[in-house]
């Protein structure tokens, strides 16, 4: 069973300030995703990891897959109110698992103004 | 382009009832996933359809059931309601290329609030 470790569980943070989320595995995965999903809504797809040692940027936010491919990262810098909700990430162990993902608990980032 | 859409968006039971929801996937997406969300075990997979079979499915009871049809909609039903049921049933949809370079990215409709009393 693949299992994803997301941490921190909970981040209050004040606007302005950087902050780190981290998603560990002992399993590999074929690809990996960044959620964002708000109270009441879905989870929305934020990017895509797929080669080892991948860097992606999305304005402020930094995504960065391990080298191993069993971990990941996602860099918010200079945090915004607007940044607030429950990040997921999840992992597809490929093959024909097209829409089967393991995620992580997810971490509530709270931005305060 | 429509998004994933889901009905309905809440509902709510009593135990022993049974409940079915509908997802209809992105125009062209040809897998639809389920999904259970709950505050203690977070996402978790309950199964997926794919040209109307089931490819994979979760650990969950056989109360957990689910079909494609033809058109790639989706309906998902639960029987013999239980409390820890109540939850946030999310469906998803992915392109699913047969010709390969999937890369498991999946867009979620809105959910479905089940609340069973």
């Amino acid at each position: 069973t693949q299992l994803l470790e997301q941490s921190p569980q909970f981040l209050s943070i004040q606007e302005g300030e950087n902050l780190t989320v981290y998603c560990n595995s002992s399993s590999v995965f074929s690809s990996l995703q960044w959620y964002r999903q708000e109270p009441g809504e879905g989870p929305v797809l934020l990017v895509t990891v797929v080669t080892g040692g991948e860097v992606k940027k999305l304005k402020r936010l930094t995504f960065q897959f391990g080298d191993a491919r069993k971990d990941s990262s996602l860099h918010i810098t200079a945090a915004q109110p607007g940044d607030t909700g429950l990040y997921l990430c999840a992992g597809n162990a490929g093959g024909t698992s097209y829409g089967k993902l393991t995620f992580g608990q997810g971490t509530i980032l709270t931005v305060h103004p | 382009k429509a998004g994933v859409t889901q009905t309905p968006r809440y509902l709510i039971k009593t135990r022993g009832q049974q409940v079915t929801l509908s997802c209809s996937p992105i125009s062209g997406h040809r897998s639809v996933s389920w999904y259970q969300q709950t505050p203690g075990q977070g996402l978790q997979f309950l199964f997926e359809y794919f040209s109307e079979t089931q490819r994979n499915k979760g650990n969950f009871p056989g109360r957990f059931s689910g079909r494609q049809f033809s058109n790639s909609r989706s309906e998902m039903n639960v029987s013999t309601l239980e409390l820890g049921d109540s939850a946030l049933y999310l469906c998803a949809s992915s392109l699913a290329k047969t010709s390969g370079g999937n890369t498991g990215e999946l867009f979620f409709g809105e959910g479905s609030r089940l609340t069973v009393l």
